[in-house]
């Protein structure tokens, strides 16, 4: 079935640093990739999203990129703050029922 | 807007109850979405509705775990009996499906532990 992997596990930056997080994806037909920050007790909440027909996208600190033909899209944090520091999804959409494919999720923590 | 609202935040109970989690969506959102979290397992989406209708329900885990949305506005999680191995967060998430633009938006989840 479909399914989203999502690397690494843990990530540790010093602050000020960029970070990168890898998704990659198995379903060709999927057409819509968010990410999600997760704080501690707290529900995911989207930072950034990409659409399967735009290749780039940046806002402020963060950035995702997408390369449909190898199936995988990125995030990047640059400049990396305290506040930074949480657990981040990305997720695929199936194009035939709008559900989300998550994955595993990547710990980020920033080291002052 | 308030945002997704969920009760109860905490549930303590023990093996061989009911439970009932509770979901308010987001005024205007025709989609809502039970997910279940835990460190083995990561973020499970059990049960799928739009526009009150159950879409997809395969990811209920069992006969135990039944959910419903009588209106736009509530739904509910139960689950009977409860099992120690249902420990987890719940969250109910919601969004406006339109194929375009469909961000869902989490509450802050229910943290359920069954003794």
């Amino acid at each position: 079935g479909e399914n989203v992997e999502q690397h690494p596990s843990t990530l540790s930056v010093q602050e000020g640093d960029s970070a990168v997080i890898k998704c990659t994806y198995s379903d060709s037909a999927s057409n819509y990739f968010p990410w999600y920050k997760q704080e501690l007790g707290k529900g995911p909440q989207l930072i950034i999203d990409i659409r399967s027909n735009v290749g780039e996208k940046k806002d402020q600190r963060i950035a995702v990129t997408l390369n449909k033909t190898a199936k995988h899209f990125s995030l990047h944090i640059t400049e990396t703050q305290p506040e930074d520091s949480a657990v981040y999804f990305c997720a695929a959409r199936k194009a035939s029922n709008y559900q989300l494919i998550w994955g595993a999720g990547t710990k980020l923590i920033i080291k002052p | 807007d308030a945002g997704v609202i969920q009760s109860p935040r905490h549930e303590v109970t023990e093996m061989g109850q009911e439970v009932t989690l509770r979901c308010k969506p987001i005024s205007g959102h025709n989609s809502l979405f039970w997910y279940r979290q835990t460190m083995m397992r990561g973020l499970e989406l059990l049960i799928y509705f739009n526009n009150n209708v159950p879409i997809d329900d395969s990811g209920m885990p069992e006969d135990r775990f039944s959910a419903k949305m009588p209106n736009a506005s509530f739904s509910t999680l139960k689950i009977q009996p409860s099992e120690p191995r249902d420990s987890a967060v719940y969250f109910c998430a919601s969004s406006f499906t339109s194929g375009i633009a469909d961000t869902q938006y989490f509450g802050p989840g229910t943290r359920l532990t069954v003794l």
